[in-house]
């Protein structure tokens, strides 16, 4: 089957550094991006990784290793506005669909 | 550079109604997507365009659910008629190629749509 899992909350301290982890089950996709999204807007791309390793984007960071099924979101120097939902998402080789994960609400405390 | 346009913000409606919702994509982007959102999980694609094509459908119920792409531009997502499992956020996206590695997506503020 095809599912990306994701904790689907996150607390973290202003300033702090956090990881949002992804997990994935499917048997090839493309790349792993991550999109952000404040309560009541629009998702908003954030970074993608099509090859194993590191993509650095200012504050953000993402990194791939497929041969662990597992991706993460590294936000450092963390700011109140950082306080979102942010979804791991995936285009599937076999049938290039597109899936979403259930996303990660990152509370940031003062 | 305009965004994802998209109309109503909000829609308020009693089962069995029918709605239909409005997207104007970023001008020059081919690919259009159609996801629906329910509270709490993550966007769930119910169509996607190619120009004026449809690449995916897989996704949407066709028995009630129906979207063109007129001119391979502004397209409309209909629903008819509504059921309370239906409320949710319809967003739509944009993006310039169907890439299928880098895929960015820009994404519309969706319509809140509330099925009583």
């Amino acid at each position: 089957g095809q599912s990306l899992e994701q904790p689907s909350e996150v607390t973290a301290v202003e300033g702090a550094i956090v990881q949002i982890n992804c997990t994935y089950q499917t048997s090839g996709f493309y790349g792993l991006s991550w999109y952000q999204q404040h309560d009541g807007g629009a998702p908003t791309f954030l970074s993608y990784n099509g090859l194993d390793g590191l993509e650095e984007t200012g504050r953000f960071s993402s990194f791939l290793s497929r041969s662990d099924s597992y991706g993460y979101l590294l936000l450092q120097e963390l700011q109140m506005k950082d306080s979102a939902s942010y979804f791991c998402a995936v285009r599937d080789r076999r049938d290039d669909k597109i899936i979403f994960g259930k996303g990660t609400r990152l509370h940031i405390l003062p | 550079e305009a965004g994802v346009a998209q109309s109503p913000r909000y829609k308020i409606i009693e089962k069995r109604q029918s709605v239909a919702f409005w997207c104007n994509p970023i001008s020059g982007h081919a690919t259009l997507y159609w996801y629906q959102q329910i509270l709490g999980q993550g966007p769930k694609l119910l169509i996607q365009f190619q120009n004026n094509g449809v690449v995916d459908d897989s996704q949407l119920p066709k028995d009630r659910f129906s979207a063109e792409r007129l001119k391979g531009v502004d397209s409309t997502l209909k629903i008819q008629p509504a059921k309370l499992e239906d409320s949710a956020v319809y967003l739509c996206a944009s993006s310039l190629t169907p890439d299928l590695a880098k895929n960015i997506q820009y994404f519309g503020a969706g319509t809140r749509l509330s099925v009583l």
